[in-house]
């Protein structure tokens, strides 16, 4: 079955600290898709990256960096040196074939980064 | 110019009534997507078209009814509303076809249902 978990329901920084966002899931497909997205206080869903299940290579993208562990099944989200700006509620989302493509998601974090 | 555009933004009704959410897509995605995100902020899908085809019903009861016209549209229509509806409903596409790789979905800008 399908799974997504996000145990960190808040997390509270001040600027400039790293953060680490968790996100473990389950699935029993060998080809499956990770996701995060970004909900800021004004309410729009964006999308941060993409992952296959065959690329565990970790990605950096400014500040932001994702480690992705299929040993541990997890997909975990860092952001070094926050922002007030980063306050917002990141999802984590899993889409695979046994689940029909449907993208299911975490129950989120929301993370306030304090000035 | 957007993307997934979706009206109303808010929708406030009272309890009993039936009223439609709308939602097109110019981005010529194959597959769109309903889905609802409660005061918790939990994002469970509803429904999702394939090409005007429905692939993807969720244990949604029975007063919620998408329509797909095209496969730029899907509308979704509450019947009978109740206190619970009362949620913000997010329309998405992808340009995911049947087998196809998963892509990311684009999101409307939700809509803010309130029952009272």
């Amino acid at each position: 079955a399908q799974k997504v978990t996000q145990a960190q329901t808040e997390i509270s920084v001040v600027e400039k600290e790293d953060v680490t966002l968790d996100c473990v899931y389950e699935t029993r497909d060998t080809t499956y898709y990770l996701f995060w997205y970004k909900q800021p206080p004004s309410g729009e869903l964006v999308f941060l990256i993409r992952r296959n299940s065959f690329d565990e290579q970790n990605e950096i993208s400014g500040r932001y960096s994702w480690n992705f562990q299929k040993s541990t099944s997890s997909f975990n989200f860092t952001i070094t040196a926050s922002q007030v700006v980063d306050s917002a509620v990141y999802f984590c989302a899993l889409s695979d074939s046994t689940g029909g493509f449907k993208t299911i998601f975490g129950a989120g974090t929301r993370l306030f980064v304090k000035a | 110019d957007t993307a997934v555009s979706q009206t109303p933004k808010y929708l406030v009704t009272q309890m009993g009534n039936d009223k439609s959410i709308k939602c097109e897509q110019n981005l010529g995605h194959d597959t769109m997507y309903w889905y609802k995100q409660d005061s918790k902020k939990f994002l469970k899908i509803m429904f999702s078209y394939n090409n005007k085809e429905l692939i993807i019903n969720e244990t949604v009861p029975n007063r919620f009814s998408p329509k797909s016209p095209d496969k730029a549209h899907l509308n979704l229509h509450i019947n009978s509303l109740e206190l619970g509806d009362s949620a913000v409903y997010f329309c998405a596409s992808s340009p995911m076809g049947q087998g196809a790789t998963n892509e990311k979905l684009f999101f409307g800008s939700g809509t803010q249902l309130s029952v009272l």
